[in-house]
């Protein structure tokens, strides 16, 4: 099992561009979350999906968006970007009780 | 208000010390917490949650309620110990983290 899986790597994008961040979550797992981590901090829930559906949402404006597929993957959208959205975006995943949340290595985003 | 704050950005000892990484929640409920470390170029991964009361890698964590605090303890740090340490208070009825922003645990030999 290669655990939580993330695409791509690393990316530098430009001021008001848009991103998309993929995810594939560990198997048997149906619940994906998104975290953003800033340098020097901890990771900031984003918002999280199940069934297809975002269930839960951080203190995120509407620029940050996604979406989960029917295998359980899902995608992270972020449109306009900011100088100040430059990151580390986690994808977490774990199966409906939560006890355990799985990490994957993240993506850097950098915004020029 | 849901947080939790770690008070040490950087914590340095030497191989053989015992060590305190230091966290404190603020939640009106009953909260899960957790302990996550990532190592050098490795992905965050879960050491300990206080509901399972285990010492993983010889580190254990107790909940207190009174002082809402989740320090993790370990009575000798070694070198392979040296990363950073994140905790984190998931809300009940959530299936979310809520984190600290960590400390950086560094053992000199």
């Amino acid at each position: 099992d290669a655990g939580v899986t993330q695409s791509p790597t690393h990316l530098i994008k430009t001021r008001g561009q848009q991103v998309t961040l993929r995810c594939s979550p560990k198997s048997g797992h149906d619940t994906v979350s998104w975290y953003q981590q800033a340098l020097g901090q901890g990771p900031q829930f984003i918002f999280q999906y199940y069934e297809e559906e975002e269930r839960q949402r951080g203190n995120f404006p509407d620029r940050f968006s996604g979406h989960q597929f029917p295998n359980y993957s899902s995608e992270l959208n972020v449109n306009a970007l900011l100088l100040g959205d430059s990151a580390l975006y986690l994808c977490a995943s774990s199966d409906g009780s939560g006890n355990t949340i799985y990490f994957g290595e993240g993506s850097w985003l950098t915004v020029v | 208000a849901q947080r939790v704050t770690q008070p040490e950005k950087l914590l340095s000892v030497f191989k053989g010390a015992p060590v305190e990484l230091k966290c404190n929640y603020s939640y009106s409920g009953s909260p899960e917490l957790f302990w996550y470390v990532q190592y050098s170029r490795q992905r965050l991964q879960l050491l300990l949650r206080h509901i399972s009361r285990e010492s993983i890698k010889g580190f254990t964590a107790d909940l207190n309620k009174g002082e809402t605090s989740f320090h993790l303890k370990k009575p000798f740090a070694q070198e392979e110990d040296s990363a950073m340490y994140y905790c984190a208070l998931k809300p009940g009825g959530y299936n979310k983290l809520i984190f600290g922003a960590g400390t950086r645990l560094a053992v000199h030999p």
